[in-house]
């Protein structure tokens, strides 16, 4: 069973990097195929995709997000890491680490979310 | 980047009747080699995850009850309840996965009448 989950900081101060880890279970992000994302959903507002990454290390951002946002994997496949600098209120919001149907491109399982507040 | 117009913002449907969503992107989605367009389908229920209902812009995810489909093709897609259930009531959002970003849609809020 493929399960995701998202852990990191409930709150950090304007101007930190918001750093989150993705904890994969039940597939590796080291097998050939294999795709995860990040998306975003401020309170109230839409979601808003920020980042994938590949089994092979193959990166894409955000357009207006990707001098600020780098996202990672760990040498075992089995976290997913996304780093946010220069932290602002406007980024508050409910960050959710998706997986990506291998081959497809949709995304099918999506962990619960973890909630970060941006406030000094 | 590929800017995804749904409508209407919000919706308010009887119970039993049909609810129809539409979604508009920017470029087209649809992918030459395989005829495919990249648009999926969301729901989401408050303080939940989104739940994915439809990929390839008409296939049903598993699970997924008949009364969900999706149409449409290119730029023009639609999303249809056919009898609208209580259980119904959520945030339905489209997402073109076809190149990143992979932008959403703003949502519709669907409510009962």
């Amino acid at each position: 069973q493929v399960t995701l989950k998202e852990s990191g900081p409930a709150l950090v101060k304007p101007t930190q990097t918001l750093t989150l880890t993705c904890t994969l279970s039940g597939f590796s992000l080291s097998t050939s195929g294999e795709r995860m994302s990040w998306i975003r959903q401020p309170p109230g507002k839409a979601l808003e995709w920020l980042a994938r990454i590949d089994w092979n290390e193959d990166k894409f951002y955000n357009t207006s997000l990707k001098t600020r946002l780098t996202i990672s994997k760990d040498t075992s496949g089995n976290q997913v890491v996304l780093t946010l600098t220069n932290m602002d209120p406007v980024d508050t919001a409910t960050y959710y680490c998706v997986r990506i149907r291998p081959t497809y491109y949709y995304m099918d399982v999506w962990g619960k979310g973890i909630t970060v507040t941006v406030s000094s | 980047d590929i800017v995804m117009t749904q409508s209407p913002d919000s919706l308010a449907v009887s119970l039993g009747e049909r609810a129809t969503i539409n979604c508009k992107s920017s470029q087209s989605v649809l992918y030459s080699p395989d005829n495919k367009s990249y648009l999926a389908w969301y729901q989401q229920k408050p303080r939940q995850p989104p739940k994915l209902l439809i990929y390839w812009a008409s296939t049903r995810e598993a699970g997924v009850p008949d009364r969900f489909s999706g149409s449409g093709s290119g730029t023009d897609f639609t999303f249809t309840i056919s009898s609208l259930q209580a259980e119904d009531v959520a945030l339905y959002y489209c997402q073109q996965y076809y190149r990143p970003p992979y932008n959403f849609g703003q949502g519709t809020k669907l409510e009962i009448k």
